[in-house]
C-alpha cells in the first residue's frame, strides 16, 4: 500500500523551462491538494480537487496549473519556471466522509529553478 | 494577521521535560484541529487531532483545545531527542470551501539530551 506517490522526488530546471509534477493516490479518496513549502512559511495551498474532473485555486495559484484526469492522479504543472518557484511541494489527499478527517501526504517532490 | 499562528521557535527543551506548543486561530467557527510533525526533509505525518474542547491524550501526546479562546495546544511529555522536529497545527476553518485546512507556519522543537 504506497499510500500517496510523488514523482519525481528531485529536480533541477533552468528559467522557462516546464515541468510536471505528478501525484497518484491508492487511498480512494476523492479530494488530493498540492502544497508549497518554504522556510518560515508554513504549508500554503497552490490548487485542490475535490473530485474527479473539479479543480479550485488555493492561496497561491499563479504560475501553475493543475489537472485531475482521474480519481488516483492529481498533476501540477509549472508552464514557465521562474527561480520564485523554489521549493519542495507536497501532494496530499483527504477522505471526504466527515468534516473530522485528516490529510495524507506524499514524500514531496523538491524542486529547484536556476 | 495570520489566520493561524504559532510561535516559530526553536523551543528548546531538556530531554525528560515537558514541551508546550501553542496554536491560535482567527476563524471562531472552526470545527476540526490537526497536530502535525514533520522531519527535516521529511514530509508533515499526523500526530493528534481534536475536535470537541478539552483534553485528548495519545500516548506522551496530549492536544487541548479551548474554542472559546481560540487556541489549541500540544503538550509532549517525557520529551526525547527523537521528537526534534517542527510541528504543524492545521485547522479546518467553517468558512474554508470542501475540506481544505489552513496551516500555521510550525513550531521547532530542539529537544537536548
Amino acid at each position: 500500500n504506497a499510500g500517496v506517490t510523488q514523482t519525481p522526488k528531485f529536480q533541477v530546471l533552468k528559467t522557462g523551462q516546464s515541468m510536471t509534477l505528478q501525484c497518484a493516490q491508492d487511498m480512494n479518496h476523492n479530494s488530493m491538494y498540492w502544497y508549497r513549502q518554504d522556510p518560515g512559511m508554513g504549508l500554503r495551498l497552490i490548487y485542490y480537487s475535490a473530485s474527479e474532473g473539479t479543480t479550485d485555486k488555493g492561496e497561491v495559484p499563479n504560475g501553475y496549473n493543475v489537472s485531475r484526469l482521474n480519481k488516483r492522479e492529481f498533476s501540477l504543472r509549472l508552464e514557465s519556471a521562474a527561480p520564485s518557484q523554489t521549493s519542495v511541494y507536497f501532494c496530499a489527499t483527504h477522505l471526504d466522509r466527515g468534516l473530522n478527517q485528516p490529510q495524507h501526504f506524499g514524500d514531496g517532490t523538491r524542486l529547484s529553478i536556476l | 494577521q495570520k489566520e493561524v499562528e504559532q510561535n516559530s521557535g526553536p523551543l528548546s527543551v531538556p530531554e525528560g521535560a515537558i514541551a508546550s506548543l501553542n496554536c491560535t486561530y482567527s476563524d471562531r467557527g472552526s470545527q476540526s484541529f490537526f497536530w502535525y510533525r514533520q522531519y527535516s526533509g521529511k514530509s508533515p505525518e499526523l500526530i493528534m487531532s481534536i475536535y470537541s474542547n478539552g483534553d485528548k491524550e495519545d500516548g506522551r501526546f496530549t492536544a487541548q483545545l479551548n474554542k472559546a479562546s481560540q487556541y489549541v495546544s500540544l503538550l509532549i511529555r517525557d520529551s526525547q531527542p527523537s521528537d526534534s522536529a517542527t510541528y504543524l497545527c492545521a485547522v479546518k476553518m467553517i468558512k474554508a470551501a470542501g475540506n481544505k485546512l489552513t496551516f500555521g507556519g510550525g513550531t521547532r522543537v530542539l529537544v537536548k539530551p
